[in-house]
């Protein structure tokens, strides 16, 4: 079983739609988590960490289970700058960054 | 301007030919990583070092090697590639303070193709 897993889509949604990602983590000692973006052939770019109460970022909403282990992402209003791949990233480990990478779930939003 | 840089960005070689991919930050981050990214495998962490002369190996090191004399740069070294090395690879820091709020920072990816 992957550390992290995610659907690898494509969902593809007209503009103005409502997505969301999920994601799942398979170590209970997880510290932190986030989302990142990647557009096609370029670096990941953090998009927004994840806290445990929740936390919103304009259209943007990450949600934390830890009893599940599970996160997701919320995409509102899409636009079609929102087309990406976007990865679920744990750290693992406390005193220093030990990140693990879902493979990305890819978003295709069409006017 | 904050950046992580590498180079080259893209290099096509033959097999046993040694060869070094450079990555240099300006941030004056502790931590530094290489990964690299292959389809339906994500992005895994080659190695890293926590701040110069300190390196560890990361999930898949196997024909890699690095070095951090400065904390600048972090320079990985194929010294016999083969072609299971074709893959897009990407040098990171961040401060190195594991909060949930550091940020990693990518460079722009390196192609590397291995004939």
């Amino acid at each position: 079983r992957k550390e992290v897993e995610q659907d690898p889509g494509p969902f593809n949604v007209p503009e103005g739609a409502t997505v969301a990602f999920n994601c799942t983590y398979s170590n209970s000692a997880s510290q932190s988590f986030f989302w990142y973006r990647q557009d096609c052939r370029k670096e990941p770019k953090l998009l927004m960490s994840v806290y445990s109460s929740g936390n919103e970022d304009g259209r943007f909403t990450a949600q934390l289970n830890r009893a599940s282990q599970y996160i997701s992402l919320l995409i509102r209003d899409s636009k079609l700058s929102d087309s990406a791949t976007y990865l679920c990233v744990v750290n693992k480990n406390t005193g220093f960054q030990k990140l693990v990478f879902g493979t990305g779930t890819r978003l295709l939003v069409s006017p | 301007e904050a950046q992580v840089t590498q180079n080259p960005r893209y290099l096509i070689t033959v097999t046993g030919k040694k060869l070094t991919v450079t990555c240099s930050q300006n941030m004056n981050h502790e931590y530094m990583s290489w990964y690299r990214q292959d389809p339906g495998l994500g992005l895994r962490q080659i190695y890293y070092s926590m701040n110069v002369e300190v390196t560890d190996k990361g999930d898949v090191p196997e024909g890699y090697k690095v070095s951090r004399k400065e904390k600048r740069n972090f320079p990985l070294i194929l010294e016999s590639p083969s072609p299971n090395q074709t893959s897009l690879y990407f040098c990171a820091s961040n401060s190195g303070q594991g909060s949930s709020t550091d940020t990693q920072y990518f460079g722009p990816g390196t192609r590397l193709t291995v004939l």
